[in-house]
């Protein structure tokens, strides 16, 4: 596609439930992120991806969170066990990583996740 | 750890006016990059400027400039004629690493344009 999507738009779940969220990014693009933006704040550093290295994990802020990427495209974080303090939304961005300046990272429209 | 403020919760500008969003940074590293980003109410952010620390040209694109002060660790975004569609949040970002890396960013100033 023309840019990073994500799925789905706006989800609701309750409590205790598990999420999945997707992200595709842009084609060719080899890094790909996941922040995390609560009400009325900035935006949360929770997983970035890079090739085939190791994810960096680091903003991660539970084991119920984790993520996978799949053959260098799509991306999925899962929440397990959801609770209240994880409603937010959930942005995605991409870049092409290459030369000496960081590339512009593509976001995105973010996934809204609401639990009830 | 870096850490990105930005001490203007909210601004308001009348259209074609001028407007300056403030943002300090706190940092030990000597390379690194700023960007200022454009969210709007369909949440996706949108790359309005990037600055490069070793430059001491401020950065420009069309109606956006920065004044970048590297010793007094100051990045902010000046808007000249403001227009309507430029009503969104804007954040602050930082990155210390070339080869792609998390971006930190600021709580985000809530910018209104009046007409």
């Amino acid at each position: 596609g023309a840019g990073v999507s994500q799925s789905p738009s706006n989800k609701v779940t309750e409590k205790g439930k598990d999420v999945e969220l997707r992200c595709d990014p842009i084609s060719g693009h080899t890094a790909l992120y996941w922040y995390r933006q609560s009400l009325g704040q900035g935006l949360e550093f929770l997983i970035y991806f890079q090739g085939n290295s190791a994810p960096d994990k680091s903003g991660l802020p539970s084991d119920r969170f984790s993520a996978e990427r799949t053959g260098g495209s799509v991306s999925t974080l899962t929440i397990q066990r959801t609770q209240q303090e994880d409603s937010a939304v959930y942005l995605c961005a991409s870049s092409l990583v290459q030369g000496a300046f960081p590339a512009e990272a593509f976001f995105g429209q973010g996934t809204r996740l609401t639990v009830v | 750890a870096q850490t990105v403020t930005q001490s203007q919760p909210e601004m308001s500008v009348q259209e074609a006016e001028t407007v300056t969003l403030s943002c300090t940074y706190d940092t030990s590293e000597s390379d690194y990059y700023l960007f200022w980003y454009k969210q709007p109410p369909s949440r996706q952010m949108i790359l309005v400027i990037r600055q490069e620390a070793y430059k001491q040209q401020n950065a420009t694109e069309n109606r956006f400039s920065v004044n970048f002060q590297k010793a007094a660790k100051s990045f902010s975004l000046k808007i000249s004629d403001s227009q309507l569609g430029d009503a969104a949040m804007y954040f602050c970002a930082y990155t210390k690493e070339t080869s792609g890396s998390r971006l930190t960013f600021g709580e985000g100033t809530q910018l209104t344009v009046n007409p």
